[in-house]
């Protein structure tokens, strides 16, 4: 049972460019929403985490929005490089446990 | 700060035979996750530990996997026997408390391909 449907699956933006991901959850009962980057042959890593009463939260180039009426989340990547070429995965997570990821979505940003 | 350490990083066994993985979480952490990565998608959680203790295994196949966390620290995951659909990344994650929106910090994870 896919609880985070993420999308696109794959992505590919220009050096400069803005890169979007976009997540959407099923359960009301979600109340932690982390954004993570994991580059190959190595494990996720935290990027940037939203809660839902906030309704967007920015650190540095990487912006999570949050819309809770939709059910929906994304990841804005601001003026991209090719340094942040890697896999990108939202989750969500409800009470002290169960942190559901999506399926992934591979980015490339070409120079 | 040390991260997860998690061993071995690649492991290969005919399908059938039996497997551990293990991890060593960051020190002080008392909530440990094992996932099972499968090509091209998203971490599954497969079991939670608090201390010592199970808070979650509902996505674990116990008819096959089987994992410990002995004194709350280390932890291993086991696969008897195992199938060719298990092939995946075994990822260990660690965080400080609960989980109750706190980061998990994961691992570099072990890559298991059965033939």
């Amino acid at each position: 049972q896919q609880q985070v449907k993420q999308s696109p699956q794959s992505l590919i933006v220009q050096k400069g460019g803005i890169s979007i991901i976009n997540c959407a959850y099923e359960n009301t009962a979600f109340d932690y929403f982390p954004w993570y980057q994991q580059f190959p042959g190595k494990g996720p890593a935290l990027l940037i985490a939203i809660r839902p009463d906030v309704s967007e939260k920015k650190e540095g180039r990487f912006t999570i929005s949050f819309n809770k009426s939709a059910k929906q989340f994304s990841l804005h990547i601001m003026d991209s490089q090719p340094g942040d070429s890697a896999t990108y995965f939202c989750a969500a997570l409800k009470g002290n446990n169960d942190m559901r990821f999506g399926a992934g979505t591979r980015l490339t940003v070409k120079p | 700060e040390a991260g997860v350490a998690q061993s071995p990083r690649y492991k290969i066994i005919e399908k059938r035979q039996s497997v551990a993985f293990w991890c060593n979480p960051i020190s002080g952490h008392a909530t440990l996750y094992w996932y099972q990565q499968i090509l091209g998608q998203g971490p599954k959680l497969l079991i939670q530990f608090q201390n010592n203790g199970v808070v979650d295994d509902s996505q674990l196949p116990k008819d096959r996997f089987s994992a410990e966390r002995l004194k709350g620290v280390d932890s291993t995951l086991k696969i008897q026997p195992a199938k060719l659909e298990d092939s995946a990344v075994y990822l260990c994650a660690s965080s400080p408390r609960g989980g109750m929106n706190t980061e998990a910090f994961f691992g570099q994870g072990t890559r298991l391909t059965v033939v």
